[in-house]
């Protein structure tokens, strides 16, 4: 797998504050994408980060890449309950199909 | 806004019947995809087609088969459901193929089955 065993991860935060969000893959990629999964809806992409970027920036949000430890992190600064929903990472499967392998999603509760 | 459409919203169904799930999207993409996503929200690919033309088929049971009748349009089936395939099925596309394109998602469908 390109992830590792990790189940969802839960987080609650008050809104107002700052959160990151990490994710890890097990071999290299040249592309990570962010996604954000409000419920009852698709997911929606918020951030696509490529390998040879080390910083992308979105207004509240932030993606960083370090292909080094082979990991990936999203922050989101000043947190609105609006934000609560499951983010996914995303990264290229390097068995050749180029197909996008998403990670198993951290949930984000923002209470006001 | 929703460019990705998907019906039913929500299905429930005895096993052994089969379902019918339809997309459509109106971004004038090439590719499409399903995705599978259990309860514990991981999301797995089962198809995608480039130019109405299969290019992932994950291992995914005989029961499941996509239909493409244009790009605009995947459809998916189901011939005999069993309770495992009790999820949300997710239809994406995007402009290409590749891990380097931005995939947009229809709402999905919900299935239970009974």
């Amino acid at each position: 797998s390109q992830w590792g065993e990790e189940n969802l991860q839960a987080l609650s935060i008050q809104e107002g504050e700052d959160v990151t969000m990490n994710c890890s893959y097990k071999t290299y990629t040249t592309v990570v994408q962010w996604y954000r999964q409000k419920s009852g809806k698709g997911p929606a992409q918020l951030i696509l980060i490529r390998s040879n970027e080390r910083e992308k920036r979105s207004g509240r949000l932030r993606a960083t890449l370090d292909t080094s430890s082979q990991s990936s992190s999203l922050s989101i600064t000043g947190t609105l309950a609006t934000d609560t929903a499951v983010y996914f990472c995303a990264t290229d499967d390097q068995g050749g199909s180029a197909k996008l392998i998403f990670g198993e999603g951290t949930k984000l509760t923002v209470s006001s | 806004e929703t460019a990705v459409f998907q019906t039913p919203n929500y299905h429930v169904t005895q096993v052994g019947n089969e379902v019918s799930f339809n997309c459509k999207q109106t971004l004038g993409h090439d590719t499409m995809y399903w995705y599978k996503q259990d309860s514990k929200k991981l999301l797995k690919i089962m198809f995608s087609y480039n130019n109405k033309q299969l290019i992932v088929n994950e291992t995914v049971p005989r029961r499941f088969s996509p239909q493409s009748s244009d790009k605009a349009h995947l459809n998916l089936r189901i011939k005999s459901v069993e309770p495992e395939d009790s999820a949300v099925y997710l239809c994406a596309s995007s402009s290409d193929w590749g891990s380097q394109d931005t995939q947009y998602f229809g709402p999905g469908t919900r299935l239970l089955v009974l």
